[in-house]
């Protein structure tokens, strides 16, 4: 079966960093996206990875392993809007988004 | 980035009635457009594929006869709750993807949050 495993919830400082790790099993593989989706609003987009590595995008950095299924969303200088569910996806071998359960990233002042 | 519209963003309905969700995409086109259901502090789950000028893709578990799904024309995709019932009451969420960037991105609307009374 294609499952995505994110921690359920994080807490974390203002003005820290934090880092959220995804791993998969999905039949196939065709790139990885974060998305960040505050209560009862639908997602935004933050990232995607189909290549190994870490992409760069402001205070958001996406890493991917494809050899591991292992990918992270770090965030830097944490701010209280940062508080969010923050999801990992896969486009599996059919291009469909296998979506992983959410994590809930509380920011403390 | 590219536009997807949902209308209404929120409604609430008697049991029984039938309740229809409009997904739009603004500034592209969108011959495939998805349609979730998200329940409180649960992930995204999908429902199903519309697809213009054809018959949506159904996802296993979800009653065809209960969520019609009219994909019309190339910007528009309508989701109809018919014979709604209090376990309806959700988020129901559209997406539609872009090719025009590097990669197939997924554009969402701003979802609809149903409530059946």
């Amino acid at each position: 079966g294609q499952n995505i495993d994110q921690p359920t919830e994080m807490t974390a400082t203002e003005g820290a960093i934090v880092q959220i790790n995804c791993t998969y099993q999905t039949s196939g593989f065709n790139g990885l996206f974060w998305y960040q989706q505050h209560a009862g609003e639908a997602p935004t987009f933050l990232s995607y990875n189909v290549l190994d590595g870490l992409e760069e995008k402001g205070r958001f950095s996406s890493f991917l392993s494809r050899s591991k299924g292992y990918s992270y969303l770090l965030l830097k200088e944490l701010q209280m809007k940062d508080s969010a569910s923050y999801l990992c996806a896969v486009l599996d071998s059919n291009y469909q988004l296998i979506w992983g359960a959410g994590t809930k990233l509380i920011i403390k002042p | 980035g590219a536009v997807v519209s949902q209308h209404p963003s929120w409604v609430i309905c008697k049991s029984g009635t039938s309740v229809k969700i409009e997904c739009r995409s603004l500034d592209f086109q969108a011959t495939t457009m998805f349609w979730y259901r998200q329940f409180p502090k649960q992930s995204l789950m999908l429902m199903a594929t519309s697809n213009e000028g054809s018959k949506a893709t159904y996802e296993q578990g979800v009653e065809k006869d209960k969520f019609l799904i009219n994909h019309a024309s190339l910007t528009l995709s309508t989701l109809t709750v018919t014979s709604a019932h209090p376990e309806d009451s959700s988020f129901y969420i559209c997406s539609a993807p872009s090719t025009s960037g590097d990669y197939n991105e997924q554009f969402f609307g701003p979802g609809t949050r149903l409530t059946v009374l």
